[in-house]
């Protein structure tokens, strides 16, 4: 079946240290990913997508993502989290003609 | 235990009808929000109800959509006088509060012919 997965339920960090979270899906064929992000008591927003051309992705507020097909991941990095960045950050896949699924999402904390 | 859940799944309707979306968010969540996903586009939001403040319409995108949420528990999206452009899956979502993780419900299907 197809899937999305987050292995990181849960990530804590200090201000300054840098974020990789991990997403995996399990489509066959051409995707469009993405990265949502909820802060406190917002909806979701996106941080960024891929549709196609440079598999490495640059969003908003200094997250980046690359794009590996081999592996069928979308990684979301950052090199320096702030205080600001905690929130729960979600990965998506969607293909044409298909809905989009949701990864069950990743806590970061980011301890001041 | 039970998740969200919207009705209809899919809506085939003709251009210049009303539709009604239905949500029912999980038991206890106070908070509840419609998203938009067009075909092989990504999400967009469109309304948040939070417990018995004022929702957020920021993203509503013409006065022909309006949403209810009764007595803090089932919403019910309003999309009236449809356009084609109308076309796409809503999603229903919830959360304990505004601090936790959203529960997304499968979708309304919505076609305008």
């Amino acid at each position: 079946a197809q899937s999305v997965s987050q292995h990181n339920h849960h990530v804590i960090l200090s201000e300054a240290a840098s974020l990789e979270l991990g997403c995996n899906y399990s489509y066959g064929g051409t995707v469009n990913l993405f990265w949502y992000v909820q802060y406190p008591g917002q909806h979701l927003q996106l941080l960024l997508k891929y549709f196609s051309g440079d598999p490495l992705v640059k969003g908003i507020k200094g997250f980046e993502a690359e794009f590996i097909k081999s592996k069928f991941s979308f990684n979301l990095r950052k090199p320096s989290v702030q205080w600001s960045d905690t929130a729960e950050y979600f990965c998506a896949v969607t293909q044409r003609n298909n809905d989009m699924r949701f990864g069950a999402g990743t806590r970061l904390t980011v301890k001041p | 235990g039970a998740g969200v859940s919207q009705s209809p799944s899919n809506k085939v309707t003709e251009k210049g009808k009303d539709v009604e979306l239905r949500c029912d968010p999980i038991s206890g969540h106070t908070a509840l929000y419609w998203y938009r996903q067009s075909l092989g586009q990504g999400l967009e939001f469109l309304i948040y109800f939070q417990g018995n403040s004022a929702p957020d319409k920021s993203g509503l995108p013409s006065d022909r959509f309006s949403a209810e949420r009764t007595g803090g528990s089932v919403s019910t999206l309003t999309i009236q006088r449809t356009q084609q452009e109308d076309s796409a899956v809503y999603l229903c979502a919830s959360s304990l509060g505004f601090r936790d993780t959203q529960y997304f419900g499968p979708g309304t299907r919505l076609t305008v012919l």
